[in-house]
């Protein structure tokens, strides 16, 4: 079953740096997300990407955050300078595009720890 | 109003029961429906879509009533294996952003 791939599963870094969480979505999907789940709360819509290029953004997907598809496979999200609350997990998902009525598939995400 | 609500339970039955979850969403202009499940720290993974006809898949059963905005998950013979949590999810159309409820947990116990 083909899936979305994110790595690393793990990143630890301190406050106020850069980090870059990558995935690798379904290859033949058009729609490509990012999600982030802080321990204990609800999933929230971080960013939406589709045709190289963003389609659709929450409030909490500030300055401090971009996204990028530099070739043709990997989807990656930078946090420019983190601070403590960006600690959560972070997912990935991609999806075939708006005429498949299928589910959105999600990576098993890039565990954040920012201290 | 939440945009899509749940009751975060825990939902605790014996092995072999039936339980049913409920969930409300806000935004009327919804088309695509969704009950994804999560295991502790793992990401969401598809249990089902939610069609307006209602669905069922083995001892899943997924209902939506769109005058109401209210979407249904009935889960029968229930296994050690099933406890998670259940989230009811949303989107405007496919392909558009998901919006999550806050899940419920389901624990089954022996």
């Amino acid at each position: 079953e083909p899936e979305v791939t994110q790595t690393p599963s793990h990143q630890v870094t301190q406050m106020g740096q850069e980090v870059i969480l990558r995935c690798v979505p379904i290859s033949n999907h058009l729609y490509f997300y990012w999600y982030r789940q802080i321990l204990g709360q609800k999933v929230e819509f971080l960013v939406s990407f589709y045709n190289n290029e963003i389609s659709e953004k929450s409030e909490i997907f500030d300055d401090q955050f971009s996204v990028e598809r530099p070739d043709g496979s990997n989807f990656t999200l930078k946090i420019r300078s983190t601070k403590l609350e960006d600690s959560a997990m972070y997912f990935c998902a991609s999806h075939p595009g708006q005429n498949k009525r299928e589910g959105y598939t999600f990576g098993s995400g890039t565990r954040l720890t920012v201290v | 109003r939440k945009e899509v609500e749940q009751d975060p339970g825990p939902f605790n039955v014996p092995e072999g029961a039936t339980v049913a979850f409920n969930c409300t969403y806000s935004n009327s202009a919804s088309q695509s429906f969704f009950w994804y499940r999560q295991d502790c720290r793992k990401e969401p993974k598809l249990l089902m879509s939610v069609y307006s006809s209602g669905n069922e898949d083995g001892r899943f059963t997924a209902q939506l009533n769109r005058a109401s905005q209210y979407i249904s998950l009935l889960i029968r013979d229930s296994k050690l294996s099933d406890s998670a949590t259940y989230l009811c999810v949303v989107a405007w159309e496919y392909g558009n952003k998901l919006v999550f409820g806050t899940g419920t947990i389901l624990r089954v116990k022996s």
